[in-house]
């Protein structure tokens, strides 16, 4: 059964970047069929979509951050990442990784991981 | 605002049907892209509930499905219990923007 952890600091301060990381159990991200995503939640709100990376790199972003996005893959650590330059108080948020199953924008998200809160703060 | 609209609240009392509409447009639901929903417990990550329209991950009761009409999304929920007390959320993809789109969300409260 596939578990996802997420790890990364909890504040960050305004214009730095975010780092956020996903360990991968019980399943390899090397495995075809599967994207490897990133969603957030701010406090009290809605989910956002912030992007995908596939097991052949190909990333997939949301328009309104992929300015902002990068996402990596670490086959070694069986991991994957999120950096999220330039942050302001907007992007404080509860981060979720997830592996999508389907097409890279109808898929869908399952398993998640706990989430992360990160609060952008001076 | 989400591309994909839903009611902010629903309620109903135990055992009790609730249905939840997640309304998009031509370039989404309408497009006849696949949809799926959520639920998500109080301080926990969200869970598949359904997906590809009307299809439930293993260890989901029949109690919640779903379906489609038009460029809408409906999430049914039969015999309520107090355990479905949660934020409920729909998903599907928006083809003029190329992105995953999430419902604003609607939290169900079982009276």
């Amino acid at each position: 059964q596939v578990q996802l952890q997420e790890s990364g600091p909890g504040l960050v301060k305004p214009s730095q970047t975010l780092s956020l990381t996903c360990t991968v159990s019980g399943g390899s991200i090397t495995t075809g069929g599967y994207y490897w995503s990133w969603i957030r939640q701010p406090p009290g709100k809605g989910l956002e979509w912030i992007g995908h990376i596939y097991h052949n790199d190909d990333a997939f972003s949301n328009p309104s951050l992929e300015t902002r996005v990068t996402i990596l893959m670490d086959r070694s650590k069986n991991n994957f990442s999120l950096r999220l330059y330039t942050v302001t108080a907007a992007d404080t948020a509860v981060y979720f990784c997830s592996r999508v199953s389907g097409g890279p924008y109808s898929g869908r998200f399952d398993p998640w991981g706990q989430g992360t809160l990160v609060t952008v703060s001076s | 605002q989400s591309v994909l609209t839903q009611p902010p609240s629903v309620s109903g009392a135990p055992g009790q049907k609730v249905t939840i509409s997640c309304t998009g447009s031509t370039s989404n639901i309408g497009a006849d892209y696949d949809f799926h929903w959520y639920q998500q417990l109080p301080g926990t990550a969200p869970r598949l509930l359904i997906y590809d329209n009307n299809n439930r991950p293993s260890g989901v009761p029949d109690r919640f499905s779903g379906s489609k009409s038009g460029t809408s999304a409906t999430l049914a929920i039969t015999g309520l219990r107090a355990e479905d007390e949660a934020d409920y959320y729909c998903q599907s993809h928006d083809g003029t923007f190329r992105v995953v789109i999430f419902g604003g969300g609607t939290k169900l409260t079982v009276l």
